[in-house]
Order: structure tokens, then sequence, then C-alpha cells
């Protein structure tokens, strides 16, 4: 099982600011990667996939990168609607596996 | 629209039976594989399982294999995730997903919480 490593476990960035989220794989994954976002008391929502396609409706402000065992996900300019949990989860061997998350906080 | 529709929360006692379901809409139903995610209380997500409603193939993550049944009736757009014996352990909330792009889950169902207790 692959085993999917994100940090920092919790992030403080004062609106405006530039967050980076971090995953790191076991084992490489080549591009099959995505991101999610969850707010308190929602499900999930599709943020990135293939490491950097953003997913339909998903704001410019939000891009990924990455290959292999590293990627990043960057939020440029932070709204409050940004202050979430965010999730990676790698697609390219069973079984499918999602990291510990990132707690991204109001500084 | 395209959703997913998940049924009520459930409380449930140790050792009884369960089985929860999802119908999708606005899509063709038999066009994608359905999963299912868990979330225990405060932790993070862990893939359960997949079903393909066109033939029922389904694949489970090993650690969810022999706990529990996913099935499908595509005649009404609906997959189930069910429980022979519910255990205090399998308290969560468990969503169903859309699959895209081999294994991405794009459309999420807005959870069912399963709360087992005695």
């Amino acid at each position: 099982e692959i085993v999917m490593t994100q940090s920092p476990a919790t992030l403080s960035v004062s609106p405006g600011e530039r967050a980076t989220l971090s995953c790191r794989t076991s084992q490489s994954v080549s591009s099959n990667l995505a991101w999610y976002q969850q707010k308190p008391g929602q499900a999930p929502r599709l943020l990135i996939y293939a490491a950097s396609t953003r997913a339909t409706g998903i704001p410019a402000r939000f891009s990924g990168s990455g290959s292999g065992t590293e990627f990043t996900l960057t939020i440029n300019s932070l709204q409050s609607e940004d202050f979430a949990v965010y999730y990676c989860q790698q697609y390219n061997i069973w079984p499918l596996t999602f990291g510990g998350g990132t707690r991204m906080e109001i500084k | 629209e395209v959703q997913l529709v998940q049924s009520g929360a459930e409380v449930k006692k140790p050792g009884e039976s369960l089985k929860i379901s999802c119908k999708g809409s606005g899509y063709s139903f038999t066009t994608y594989w359905i999963g299912w995610v868990r979330q225990m209380p405060g932790k993070d997500l862990e893939w359960v399982g997949i079903i393909y409603p066109v033939d029922s193939d389904t694949r489970y993550n090993p650690s969810f294999q022999g706990q529990v049944t996913i099935s499908a009736d595509k005649s009404i757009n609906t997959a189930y995730l069910q429980w022979s014996s519910l255990k205090a352990s399998d308290t969560a909330i468990y969503y169903c997903v859309r699959l895209v792009v081999r294994y991405v889950f794009d459309i999420w169902g807005q959870g069912t919480t399963v709360t087992v207790s005695s």
C-alpha cells in the first residue's frame, strides 16, 4: 500500500497570502494524484487531478505541481472560503490511498 | 445537475445489519464507476471499494474485503453499501462518489452517518 504523507499538518496563513501544501508518496505514482478540499460538515470537493489539472469550476488561484513522489498544492491570494482541510489521493496503484490532510487555518 | 443523493443517518446496535444507498441523477449512471469512502470521526478518508453498475464488477480495499458488500441496481440508478453484522468501529460517515479519469472522485454524495452503539 502506498503511504501518503502530507505536510504540514496545520498551516496558519493570513488572507491574501499564498499557501503551499506538500504531499509525498512512499513510491512513485507518476502524475496520478488528486487534491480535495473539505470544509467542516461538508463532503470533500475535487480540486486538482492528474497532479496539475484543475477540476471543473475550480478557481485559477488553485494550482498543483509535481510528479513521481513529491507534489505541491499552491493556493494564491487566500480567500476566507479557502480555510479548510486539504487531502491528496493517489490513484496509480491499488488500493487507492489518501494522505492525512493539511488543515489550513486563519493566522 | 449531476448529483449523488444518499440515504439518511442510521443508528444501529452491534451485530445488526444495515444497507445504505446512493442514488445518482443528472448523468448516465451506467457510464461511471461508483465508489464508497469512509471517514471515521475526526479522522482521514479511506477508500472502501468501487462498483461498475453495468455488470456489478466490484473491487474492494483489502482492509474492507469481507467486512462490507457493495452492490448496485442500474434500473434505479442506485448503489449500496451493506453490513451483515455491524461493529462499533463501523461508526463513521460514508460518502458515495463518482469516479472519473481512472479513479478520481469528482462527485460526492452528502454522506451518510452510521452510528453503532449499544
